[in-house]
């Protein structure tokens, strides 16, 4: 199945450290969202992008839709330990009722 | 608020056993998805399912079957359980309308299969 390529696959920085993350395909895709998974539980939406070139915010975190409408990024500006966690990206194509997902970013904080 | 909930957050299989994993979504969603998580490979989506009665499959539907009677709940159906099934089984539900169309998950089961 497609998948999206998500990178990095891990991350270990210090508090206070802003993160990057960003995914890319070779589709295009309608919709990108970002999620994040705490230890132990399901994952939760942080941001949802539908149009190419949008911009949103959300606290501390910040997305991207690409102008190309095949990338995706986000950022985590002063990272804090209650942002230790898995980042996954989805995509949804065109006319499609399901999403992509990539393959996730395991970020880690050192206090 | 939505919420999705999984019958277990644990449970322990031999291999051959039939496994029955539950899901209820409280928002009257048409959307129910069932995902495996694997370190490394993300979210792999196994059966979706649009509609009472509905369901396709999705990118790993092998050794799982599905049913949906009503509405709210969708359960994953493992046959014969074998170790390589051994995962992390999550829940989603959505609208239907492709402009709210945010998948809400459950906890998540995790399934060991000895």
């Amino acid at each position: 199945g497609q998948q999206l390529n998500q990178s990095p696959q891990s991350m270990f920085i210090q508090e206070g450290e802003d993160v990057s993350m960003n995914c890319t395909s070779s589709s295009i895709f309608n919709t990108w969202l970002w999620y994040k998974q705490d230890p132990g539980e399901g994952p939760v939406l942080l941001i949802a992008l539908y149009k190419a070139g949008e911009l949103t915010s959300n606290g501390r975190l910040t997305a991207q839709f690409g102008i190309t409408r095949k990338d995706s990024f986000l950022n985590i500006s002063a990272s804090i330990p209650s942002d230790v966690g898995i980042y996954f990206c989805a995509g949804q194509l065109w006319g499609a009722q399901k999403l992509v997902f990539g393959q996730g970013t395991r970020l880690t904080i050192n206090p | 608020d939505v919420k999705v909930t999984q019958s277990s957050r644990y449970l322990v299989k031999r291999t051959g056993e039939k496994v029955f994993l539950e899901c209820v979504q409280d928002m009257d969603h048409e959307n129910m998805f069932w995902y495996r998580q694997d370190p490394g490979l993300g979210l792999r989506l196994i059966y979706f399912s649009y509609d009472v009665k509905m369901k396709e499959k999705g990118d790993i539907p092998e050794g799982y079957s599905v049913s949906r009677e009503k509405k709210e709940r969708f359960s994953l159906i493992l046959e014969s359980a074998s170790t390589n099934q051994t995962s992390m089984y999550l829940c989603a539900s959505s609208w239907a309308d492709p402009s709210t169309d945010t998948q809400y998950f459950g906890p998540g089961t995790r399934l060991t299969v000895l």
